[in-house]
C-alpha cells in the first residue's frame, strides 16, 4: 500500500515556466514533509521541507504548499531552469523513516 | 567535510549469492538508515541502526541484515540473492533517529543480480 501518492509521473516545462508536482498522504500521524531532488547516479538531496503547522514555505525558487485538511502538499518551482531537470520525490515521516512517493521526472526545455 | 560514503558503487552478483554493502556516515552523524530504490521507484525503508542496534525495520525479509560498528559505519548484508533484489541501495545518515534530523543520503550502490 502506497503511503504517499505522487503525480504526475513526468513533466515537461519550458525554461522560465512554473513546475508543479503534487502529493497526497493518508496517515495523519505524519508530521514532516520533505521534497528530494535526485540526479542520475546520485542519491536524493533535500530541497525543502515543511511541517503541518504552516501552509506554505518558500526557499528561493522552491515553494511547498501544504493543505492539512485535504492531506495534500505540492512543490512549485518558479522560473524553472534546465539545471532543474531531475527526478523529484515527495516524502512523509512520522518518526524515524521516510515514506517516498514514486517520483516525478522533470525536464526543463531551454 | 565528507558526506555519506558508500562502497562499492556498482556490483554484479549471481542469484543465490550473498552480498555486503558498506556505508560511512557523514561526520557528526550517529544513525544510519538503509533504503532500497528499484528502477523508476521511490526509495523504500529497509532498516535503521542506532547505537549499534537495529532500531526499526521496514517490510523486508530476514535475508536482509545489517550491522553498525562503534565508529557509526554500517554494513548491509543480503543473503540468497534474488533477481528482484536488483536495485540501488541507499544509505542515509542522520544525527539521532528522527527523520527530520538532517537526513543525508549517499550516492548508493547499484546491485545487479543475474
Amino acid at each position: 500500500q502506497q503511503q504517499v501518492k505522487q503525480s504526475p509521473q513526468s513533466l515537461i516545462v519550458q525554461k522560465g515556466g512554473i513546475s508543479i508536482i503534487n502529493c497526497a498522504y493518508e496517515n495523519t500521524a505524519f508530521d514532516y514533509f520533505p521534497w528530494y531532488q535526485q540526479f542520475p547516479g546520485k542519491g536524493p538531496a533535500l530541497l525543502i521541507a515543511i511541517r503541518p503547522d504552516v501552509s506554505e514555505k518558500k526557499e528561493g525558487r522552491f515553494t511547498i504548499s501544504f493543505n492539512k485538511s485535504a492531506k495534500q502538499f505540492s512543490l512549485h518551482i518558479m522560473d524553472s531552469q534546465p539545471g532543474d531537470s531531475a527526478t523529484y520525490f515527495c516524502a512523509a515521516s512520522g518518526g524515524n523513516q521516510f515514506y517516498f512517493g514514486t517520483g516525478t521526472s522533470l525536464t526543463v526545455i531551454p | 567535510d565528507a558526506g555519506v560514503t558508500q562502497s562499492p558503487t556498482h556490483l554484479i552478483k549471481t542469484r543465490g549469492q550473498q552480498v555486503t554493502l558498506r556505508c560511512s556516515p557523514k561526520s557528526g552523524h550517529d544513525t544510519v538508515s538503509w533504503y532500497q530504490q528499484a528502477l523508476g521507484q521511490g526509495p523504500q525503508f529497509i532498516f535503521q541502526y542506532y547505537e549499534e542496534e537495529e532500531r526499526q525495520r521496514g517490510n523486508f525479509p530476514d535475508r536482509f541484515s545489517g550491522h553498525q560498528f562503534p565508529n557509526y559505519s554500517s554494513e548491509l548484508n543480503v543473503n540468497a540473492l534474488l533477481l528482484g533484489d536488483s536495485a540501488l541501495y541507499l544509505c542515509a545518515s542522520s544525527f539521532r533517529r528522527g527523520a527530520d534530523y538532517g537526513y543525508t543520503f549517499g550516492s548508493g550502490t547499484r546491485l545487479t543480480v543475474v
